[in-house]
Order: C-alpha cells, then sequence, then structure tokens
C-alpha cells in the first residue's frame, strides 16, 4: 500500500467554524508534512512531523493546530479560519525527515465563505 | 527567501514532439532535488531525487540532468504523450540542518494527440 489518503477531498466552512482534516498512510513512514497550495504557486510548507514529534513550524498562524496521534496519522485542525486561507491542503508522508521522496494524496480543496 | 523558479510556466506540444524544461535553485548548500509529476485530480508522484552533481536520471521516455554548481536541472521527455499531460514541479533541498523542501509552481505540459 503506497497510498496516502486525505479526507474530506472538498471542504467549505464559515469563518467561525471549527474542522478537521484527516491523513493516514500505512507504509510505516516516519515523517509526515502539510502543504497549502494556492492556484499557480508553489506548494509552501506549513508543519513537518517526524516521529510523531513536530519538527517544522513555518510560523504557520495558530487558527491552524496540527496533530500527530500515531505514525499513521495527521490531522489539521481549523478554527475561524479566513477567506485567504481558501487553499488546496496536501498532505504527504517520506520514511524519514531525510531527502527521500515525498508521497502525496490528493489533497483536500478549502473554501473559506 | 529561497527562490526555486521553473520555466516555462506553461506548454502545449503535438504528441511525438520531444519537449523540455527547467528548474533553477540556488547554488550554494546543495542537497538534493527532487521532481513530481502532478496529473489534474491526481496526487503529486514522485519521478526523480537526485544528489550529485552530474547526476542523471531515466524512467521510460523521462530523463533528468542535474548541475549544482550553476544552480539548474533540465526535465527531458522524448516523444510526449497525451498522458504526459500534468504539472511538472521541482523541489529543492538546501544541506543547512532543516529538512524541509522548496517547491518551484511546476511547468504546465499539454500535449495534444
Amino acid at each position: 500500500d503506497t497510498e496516502v489518503t486525505q479526507t474530506p477531498k472538498h471542504l467549505v466552512m464559515g469563518m467561525t467554524n471549527k474542522k478537521s482534516l484527516k491523513c493516514e498512510q500505512h507504509m510505516g513512514h516516519r515523517a509526515m508534512y502539510w502543504y497549502k497550495q494556492k492556484a499557480k504557486k508553489p506548494p509552501e510548507l506549513m508543519f513537518v512531523y517526524s516521529y510523531e514529534k513536530l519538527s517544522i513550524n513555518e510560523s504557520v498562524p495558530s487558527r491552524f493546530s496540527p496533530e500527530c496521534p500515531n505514525s499513521s496519522l495527521l490531522n489539521l485542525h481549523l478554527h475561524a479560519l479566513q477567506p485567504e486561507d481558501s487553499a488546496l491542503y496536501l498532505c504527504a508522508s517520506s520514511p524519514g525527515q531525510g531527502w527521500e521522496k515525498l508521497f502525496f494524496g490528493s489533497g483536500t480543496q478549502l473554501s473559506v465563505l | 527567501i529561497l527562490n526555486v523558479e521553473q520555466s516555462p510556466q506553461s506548454l502545449h506540444v503535438q504528441e511525438g514532439d520531444s519537449t523540455n524544461f527547467t528548474c533553477s535553485f540556488p547554488s550554494s548548500n546543495f542537497y538534493a532535488l527532487h521532481w513530481y509529476r502532478w496529473e489534474t485530480a491526481k496526487s503529486p508522484e514522485a519521478l526523480f531525487v537526485m544528489t550529485l552533481n552530474g547526476d542523471e536520471k531515466k524512467k521510460g521516455r523521462i530523463s533528468a540532468t542535474l548541475n549544482t554548481k550553476e544552480g539548474y536541472s533540465y526535465l527531458y521527455i522524448k516523444g510526449s504523450q497525451p498522458e504526459d499531460s500534468a504539472t511538472y514541479l521541482c523541489a529543492f533541498g538546501r544541506d543547512t540542518g532543516r529538512r524541509a523542501l522548496t517547491f518551484g509552481s511546476g511547468t504546465r505540459l499539454q500535449v495534444q494527440p
């Protein structure tokens, strides 16, 4: 199984809502990543978890809260988002936090109204 | 700010044409260069991971070269097919102890039958 599964595929939320994005992999990878991508822009790194510990936080606003409950799961909790947070959110994993290739999910397309 | 530039932004070719794109990155503290293919509505998929100056990688009709001294990588597609239509992303890793890739905006390739 070389898949990274992200749910939901699409999400529409209001600025006062709380929602969560989920990501799962069963490849035994120990590094997991959240990227944000706006149209025609490069994917931007948000967070990296290595061995279930947060190792990189790219100064992301606190309205985004990551969680890694175990080595297979990665969540991104969303609260009080702004319309400019509308984007594609990609999850990825890799065997370790080295320079190995990333395995990506297909993303959650988020719209904040 | 780390700039990874890809050119051209988009490309339309006819089936059977050969084509190539460029990824430019800072030449200092190089550690790794990745290429990914991203088909619409799918997950980005790793094509190559390159770490050595002069590296050449090949996968079927797709190949890549790397010049770390001058800070560029070329991706070549020989005899383009409609199924090659996708966005091709490169990502650069810098050896500063912070293990995180910086992506370019991609080259969008359309192959007309």
